[in-house]
């Protein structure tokens, strides 16, 4: 089976533009959780998604939205782009919203000049 | 604002050393305790998912132990290989959220 996956797997910007990041779960998983991750820290909640509905959202700016669509692919989308937006981008799924451990994909490294 | 703390940053061994690392997280409002291994250029993988206070789980020589009371897990690795070497994250979810709270994990570097 496939895991994860995410695209693009790398992406350079600019400041001020918008960048549309996506994500398929694991084949029967429902949920989708997006993460930010830094050098140096850990992962950073962004969204979680399952069934569709958006059902947590970190402290994150309004600048960030995503979406999952019918077959429970997502997408982040990120506007108004910030040197500080740079990092590597993280998909998780999974087949609920307990105790369910997460798979994650690979990631997308965004790069903002 | 919860706090996931992870101890220490990082950690150089030989190769046949056993080592451990600790987990500190808030003792409140527990729903699960996540290990995850990140080598690098590849995805983080999930390792354990502890929900009962004195849990303890095993995968092959790694092995985990929860405590919620005091709000600590520890992750042992025994006879350690250049292959252990990665960052290990560990997660928290409380249960009003379902997000999970990362530490900054702890890398470990295997010498042979």
């Amino acid at each position: 089976d496939a895991g994860v996956t995410q695209s693009p797997t790398h992406l350079i910007k600019t400041r001020g533009q918008h960048v549309t990041l996506r994500c398929s779960p694991i084949s029967g998983h429902k949920s989708v959780s997006w993460y930010q991750q830094v050098l140096g820290q850990g992962p950073q909640f962004i969204f979680q998604y399952y069934e569709k509905e958006e059902r947590g959202r970190g402290n994150f700016p309004d600048r960030f939205s995503a979406r999952q669509f019918p077959n429970y692919s997502s997408e982040l989308n990120v506007n108004a782009l910030l040197l500080g937006d740079s990092a590597l981008y993280l998909c998780a799924s999974s087949g609920r919203t307990g105790t369910d451990t997460q798979y994650f994909g690979p990631g997308t490294r965004l790069t903002v000049l | 604002i919860l706090n996931v703390e992870q101890s220490p940053q990082s950690l150089h061994v030989q190769e046949g050393d056993s080592t451990n690392f600790t987990c500190s997280f808030p003792s409140s409002n527990f729903y699960a305790l996540h290990w995850y291994r990140w080598e690098t250029a590849k995805s983080p993988e999930a390792l354990f998912v502890m929900t009962l206070n004195g849990d303890e789980k095993k995968k092959g020589r790694i092995s985990a132990t929860l405590n919620t009371k005091e709000g600590y897990s520890y992750l042992y690795i025994k006879g350690s290989q250049p292959e252990d070497s990665a960052t290990y994250l560990c997660a928290f979810r409380s249960s009003n959220t379902g997000k999970l709270i990362f530490g900054q994990g702890t890398t470990l570097q295997v010498k042979p």
